[in-house]
């Protein structure tokens, strides 16, 4: 079984911190994700990699960065978290070679607070 | 502009009855589509796919079916059990763009199955 894991299930953190959210995969998968979930926004597109060290924006990756250092960990970095931020925030994962290869394996996700 | 639309924020249903969630998309260059089930605090599961050629696809009670045409998927539960009350997402991807895999989601849409 895929097993995507998140370091915090539950976050609070203030304004201006940096916040960092952690995702480790165990399938040796290529492709990673991160997510995030708002109601009646379905989930968005923050940052995807596809190799170790490579990392592309997806379609709201203001105010956030990424780290992929290894195949199975991929970060997420909020440099100055803001409350706009509050969201559930998700990580994924996929194999390129897998069959479909588009199925992504998600993380239990982690709720962030920023007061 | 959403590419992929869940125009049904809700649906409640009889249990034993069928569901039906609806999921219209706008980009016809789309070929892979999946439908995720989400619980509260929990990360989405995979549920089940189609691939473009296909008009339908099976899975137990699942059933999923494509109009390229119309550019429509509904996915169809039969009989509806009250631990199918969940959040359903559909998601859409251009498979023929890079081994990314980047999948585009819809808002989802909550179904309550009433015992």
């Amino acid at each position: 079984d895929v097993k995507v894991t998140q370091s915090s299930r539950y976050l609070v953190k203030r304004t201006g911190e940096k916040v960092f959210l952690e995702c480790v995969q165990d399938m040796d998968h290529e492709n990673m994700f991160w997510y995030r979930q708002d109601p009646g926004l379905g989930l968005r597109l923050i940052y995807f990699s596809y190799d170790v060290k490579m990392k592309e924006k997806g379609d709201i990756p203001e105010g956030y960065s990424v780290s992929r250092e290894k195949k199975e960990r991929f970060s997420l970095i909020l440099e100055s978290a803001s409350t706009n931020q509050t969201s559930m925030y998700l990580c994924a994962s996929s194999s390129r070679t897998g069959v479909p290869q588009e199925t992504q394996y998600f993380g239990p996700g982690t709720r962030l607070l920023v007061l | 502009d959403q590419q992929v639309k869940q125009n049904s924020p809700s649906l409640s249903v009889q249990e034993g009855r069928i569901s039906i969630l609806n999921c219209d998309y706008t980009n016809s260059m789309f070929d892979y589509f999946l439908w995720y089930k989400k619980y509260p605090a929990e990360g989405p599961t995979f549920l089940i796919s189609i691939s473009s050629i296909k008009d339908k696809n099976e899975d137990g009670r699942f059933t999923v079916f494509l109009n390229k045409s119309a550019k429509h998927l509904s996915l169809h539960i039969v009989p509806s059990q009250p631990g199918d009350s969940a959040v359903y997402f559909c998601a859409a991807s251009a498979t023929r763009f890079g081994a990314t895999n980047k999948l585009i989601f819809g808002t989802g849409t909550l179904l309550a199955v009433q015992p």
